[in-house]
C-alpha cells in the first residue's frame, strides 16, 4: 500500500530557531501534498496545499513567512517553521495524494511530527 | 462555508452493540465524505468513502443529503474498533482536493 514517511518524528528546539519537516511519498508519485496542524485532542487543520513545481497555496490565517513550503519532487515536500515559538509547538501531519493516472487520488497521511518549541 | 460536525467527543459502548458516530456538514453542492480513522500510536486512514458504498471492518456510512448526514454505523462493535474516528468532506470547488476535518469521535469498546 502507500505510504507517506515524515522525518523528524519529533523534535525539540529552542525559540528563535527554524525547524525543517520533511514528507515522503515511498512508493507512488505525489503531486499534490497537504499540510496540516493537530492541537491536543483537536482536529486535523489545514495549513496549505503543496504543488510540485510551484508555489503553495496557504489557508486564511496561516503565515506563509513564517511556514515555509517546498515541493521540489513529485517525493518530497517539506515545512520549514522560521524563528518557531512556542506558540509554534504542535503536531504537525502531511498526507499527499496518489497522482498517478491509476491511483485512487486518496490522501495518505504521514505519521506526524511532535514540534516542541522552548 | 464547509464545516463538518462531529457533537459526540466520546462514545463508549460494550462489545457487541450497536455503534452509530454521527457526522453532520454543511454545503450547498454535493461534497466527497468520508471517514478517517486513527488507532492508537497510529497514522490516519480511510476508513470508508460514500461514493464506494463499501462494508469496511463491518462499518458502513451512507449520504444523506436531505438531512445533511454521514453517520457511521456497526451493528456489533468490537474492542478493535477502539479508535478516533474523523468524519471529512472535499468539495467540488477545491477539485475535490482538501479535507474538512470534524473534530472527531473517540470510539471506547469496552470488553
Amino acid at each position: 500500500g502507500a505510504v507517506v514517511s515524515q522525518h523528524p518524528s519529533w523534535v525539540i528546539c529552542k525559540s528563535g530557531t527554524s525547524v525543517k519537516i520533511e514528507c515522503r511519498s515511498l512508493d507512488f508519485q505525489a503531486t499534490t501534498m497537504f499540510w496540516y496542524r493537530q492541537f491536543p485532542k483537536q482536529s486535523l487543520m489545514l495549513m496549505a496545499t503543496s504543488n510540485e513545481g510551484s508555489k503553495a497555496t496557504y489557508e486564511q490565517g496561516v503565515e506563509k513567512d513564517k511556514f515555509l513550503i517546498n515541493h521540489a519532487s513529485l517525493t518530497l515536500s517539506t515545512l520549514t517553521v522560521t524563528s518557531a515559538h512556542p506558540e509554534d509547538s504542535s503536531f504537525y501531519i502531511c498526507s499527499a495524494r496518489d497522482s498517478a493516472p491509476s491511483g485512487s487520488y486518496e490522501q495518505y497521511f504521514g505519521p506526524g511530527t511532535r514540534l516542541t518549541v522552548t | 462555508a464547509q464545516r463538518v460536525t462531529q457533537p459526540e467527543k466520546l462514545l463508549s459502548v460494550f462489545k457487541g452493540a450497536p455503534v452509530e458516530l454521527k457526522c453532520n456538514y454543511s454545503y450547498s453542492g454535493s461534497p466527497e465524505l468520508f471517514w478517517y480513522v486513527q488507532y492508537s500510536r497510529q497514522r490516519l486512514q480511510l476508513l470508508l468513502r460514500h461514493i464506494s458504498r463499501e462494508s469496511i471492518k463491518g462499518f458502513t456510512a451512507d449520504l444523506n443529503k436531505g438531512e445533511t448526514s454521514f453517520h457511521l454505523k456497526k451493528p456489533f462493535a468490537q474492542e478493535e474498533d477502539s479508535a478516533m474516528y474523523y468524519c471529512a468532506l472535499s468539495a467540488p470547488n477545491t477539485g475535490f482536493q482538501k479535507l474538512v476535518f470534524g473534530t472527531g469521535t473517540r470510539l471506547l469498546v469496552s470488553p
